[in-house]
């Protein structure tokens, strides 16, 4: 089975502090991604990796950077918390996309980030 | 550009009653289809999957769901609802290039 874990469950910083979640899969996928979900909102992309050293934007990537040096760890990283970044992160990988794939993303438990 | 609404953010049956809960897509290339489920304080589980050939797939806990290109839909049913299905469900479409655009979510309530 497909293993993504995230390094913390809950965590509460406060405002101006230097965040860093952390992602970590043990199937060799090539693209990884971070998503926030807010009540109402559904899940929105804060950026993806399609590989080692490699980044794209999302729709909501102002307030966020990444960090990937290995391919099995993708990081997401508030450089300032703000109490607006509260929210559900979600981390996800897959394969790379080929003639077989089918684009399906496996979902860590998510980290629930609380701004104060 | 591709798109997923999911119609009604709230659903209420009763246990054992169908479940039905609708999803409508637009998408620029051919589609690829999926819903997910996320218990309580958990992550989001793959239910089932569309990508081609026959239209009526099947999942996971008795789900299925049909896509119908004429009314570009994908909507997920189960013919007797548990109480372990109340959850948050989403409607997942593929984007051209690499990522998933996702509804805004269903939650299930299920009563006995």
């Amino acid at each position: 089975d497909v293993k993504v874990t995230q390094s913390s469950r809950y965590l509460v910083k406060r405002t101006g502090e230097k965040v860093f979640l952390e992602c970590v899969q043990d199937m060799d996928h090539e693209n990884m991604f971070w998503y926030r979900q807010d009540p109402g909102l559904g899940l929105r992309l804060i950026y993806f990796s399609y590989d080692v050293k490699m980044k794209e934007k999302g729709d909501i990537p102002e307030g966020y950077s990444v960090s990937r040096e290995k391919k099995e760890r993708f990081s997401l990283i508030l450089e300032s918390a703000s109490t607006n970044q509260t929210s559900m992160y979600l981390c996800a990988s897959r394969p790379a996309p080929g003639l077989s794939s089918s684009y399906e993303q496996y979902f860590g438990p998510g980290t629930r980030l609380t701004v104060t | 550009a591709q798109s997923v609404t999911q119609l009604g953010s709230h659903v209420s049956v009763s246990e054992g009653a169908l479940v039905l809960l609708r999803c409508n897509y637009s998408s620029s290339v051919p589609p690829y289809l999926f819903w997910y489920v996320q218990y309580p304080n958990q992550g989001l589980q793959l239910l089932l999957k569309y990508t081609t050939g026959a239209t009526l797939v099947k999942g996971i806990n008795g789900f299925e769901a049909e896509f119908k290109k004429s009314e570009t839909s994908f909507h997920l049913t189960n013919p007797s609802a548990h109480m372990s299905d109340a959850a948050e469900y989403f409607c997942a479409v593929r984007q051209a290039g690499t990522a998933l655009i996702f509804g805004k979510g269903t939650t299930l309530s299920v009563s006995s």
